[in-house]
C-alpha cells in the first residue's frame, strides 16, 4: 500500500496570506489527523478527521482549520499567517479508533 | 501545557551500548503509550507500544518499560546500532478519544 502523502512538501509565504496543505491517507484509512512540529515543542496535536466529520480538537486558535473529503482526503488551512506558523505540518492517517497511525513526511511551511 | 515530557533533548551512545530514553507525563488518564522514531525529511514511525495494563513490552532490541505510579515511561534499546541514530518521540493517549500527546524529543546519536 501506498503511505500517506502530503502536498506541498515545502511551501514559503509571507505574513497576512493564507495556505492551504493537503494530505492523501493510506488507501482504507477514515481517519485523519494533523501536528504541528515546532524545535523544543515537539508534535502538537491539530485536529482529527473521521469519516468527514471532526472528532478531536487541539488548543490552536481559529485560524487553523480543516476538512476531511469523502475519499478521506483531508486538508488544512492556515489564515492570516504569523511568523510563529513557521513549522513542519504532520498529517497522520489510522482505520479505526485506537489504531496505530501512520505519518506522511510533512510540510516545512515557512513564514516570512 | 506540556502533558508528555522528554527532559533529556538529546542522548550519545556508543555502538552496541544500552540507550536509555526517559519520559514523564501527568495526565492520569493517559493509558497508552507509544515510541515513535524520526529520520530527518521524514515522518514518524511507530516504534513500539504499552499499555497501561502492563508494565513491560519487549520487541527484539527494543523494550519499553512503564512505571504508573512515577507516571515515568521508559525506551531501552539494546545493543544500540548506528541506525537508531534519529528523533524519538514519546506519546501517549486516553482510550476515551485516542488524541496523541507527544513529548518534544530526544535526539539518540550512536557512535561507531
Amino acid at each position: 500500500k501506498a503511505g500517506v502523502t502530503q502536498t506541498p512538501r515545502y511551501l514559503i509565504k509571507t505574513r497576512g496570506q493564507q495556505v492551504t496543505l493537503s494530505c492523501s491517507p493510506i488507501s482504507g484509512h477514515r481517519s485523519v489527523s494533523w501536528y504541528q512540529q515546532t524545535p523544543g515543542q515537539g508534535l502538537q496535536f491539530l485536529f482529527e478527521y473521521f469519516s468527514e466529520t471532526q472528532r478531536n480538537k487541539g488548543n490552536f486558535p481559529g485560524r487553523f482549520s480543516g476538512r476531511q473529503f469523502s475519499n478521506s482526503r483531508s486538508e488544512m488551512n492556515v489564515s492570516t499567517l504569523e511568523l510563529g506558523d513557521s513549522a513542519l505540518y504532520l498529517c497522520a492517517s489510522r482505520n479505526g479508533w485506537g489504531d496505530e497511525q501512520y505519518f506522511g513526511p510533512g510540510t516545512r511551511l515557512t513564514v516570512t | 501545557d506540556q502533558q508528555v515530557k522528554q527532559n533529556s533533548p538529546s542522548l550519545s551512545v556508543q555502538e552496541g551500548r544500552i540507550s536509555i530514553l526517559n519520559c514523564d507525563y501527568t495526565n492520569s488518564m493517559f493509558d497508552y503509550f507509544l515510541w515513535y522514531k524520526k529520520y530527518p525529511a521524514e515522518g514518524p514511525t511507530f516504534l513500539i507500544s504499552i499499555s497501561s495494563i502492563k508494565d513491560k513490552n519487549e520487541d527484539g532490541r527494543f523494550t519499553v518499560f512503564l512505571n504508573k505510579s512515577a507516571k515515568h515511561l521508559s525506551l531501552h534499546i539494546v545493543p544500540s546500532q548506528p541506525g537508531d541514530s534519529a528523533v524519538y518521540f514519546c506519546a501517549a493517549s486516553d482510550s476515551n478519544d485516542y488524541k496523541l500527546s507527544f513529548g518534544a524529543g530526544t535526539t539518540v546519536t550512536v557512535r561507531a
